[in-house]
């Protein structure tokens, strides 16, 4: 089962733009993490923000955690077409040694 | 750079023929992953490895699924008999010790 929904399930903007991700969860986490993938490809680990963290920056990425809300969100940018992709949030849930990814937010720039 | 790697990455075969996947995760990376990605979904996890004992299998169907790390450290997956729902690319990663992990190119497999 997926813990992680991913909001939108599909965004489109023009190149230069800022592109924002949401991703709720459900249990207590020990971090988020945010992955990339291109298409056919497998995932690419962009930022882990941790349980006590509220906000991680990493190059033109700005990650928010909001434990008391559940949700996360993943900032890109200054957008370029390189950055179209599949982006999943992942969470590392409390007890479990695992993750446990979203459905992911289909990303699309437009030159 | 260290990567995990896989093979092969495209698998064809028809339903009811065995299929075998392989994984070599980072070296020194204890946990290794196979997750199951139907298209347009987030990837499953089938099974997880710390070192070579299985910690969680849950989601793996054990009727035609199996997988083994026998030394610990190169990993198979396998389906027999494969029917035509395990069409969908599977995903190896190996994990750093705070669980960021490294994914390999994956394996797409089509069953017809």
């Amino acid at each position: 089962s997926q813990q992680g929904e991913e909001d939108p399930q599909a965004l489109s903007i023009q190149e230069g733009e800022n592109a924002t991700m949401n991703c709720s969860y459900k249990t207590s986490i020990n971090n988020l993490q945010w992955y990339r993938q291109n298409s056919g490809r497998g995932l690419v680990h962009l930022i882990l923000i941790r349980s006590n963290e509220r906000e991680k920056h990493s190059g033109r990425l700005r990650v928010t955690l909001d434990t008391s809300k559940k949700s996360s969100s993943l900032l890109i940018t200054a957008s370029r077409a390189a950055d179209t992709a599949s982006y999943f949030c992942a969470t590392d849930v409390q007890g479990a040694q695992k993750l446990v990814f979203g459905q992911g937010t289909r990303l699309t720039i437009n030159p | 750079e260290a990567e995990v790697a896989q093979s092969p990455r495209y698998k064809i075969t028809e339903k009811s023929q065995a299929v075998a996947f392989w994984c070599d995760p980072i070296s020194g990376h204890a946990t290794l992953y196979w997750y199951r990605q139907i298209l347009g979904q987030g990837p499953e996890l089938l099974v997880q490895f710390q070192d070579e004992s299985v910690v969680d299998d849950s989601q793996l169907p054990k009727d035609r699924f199996s997988a083994e790390r026998l030394k610990g450290v190169d990993s198979t997956l396998k389906i027999q008999p494969a029917e035509l729902g395990d069409s969908a690319m599977y995903l190896c990663a190996s994990s750093s010790p705070d669980n960021e992990q490294f994914f390999g190119p994956g394996t797409r497999l089509t069953v017809l």
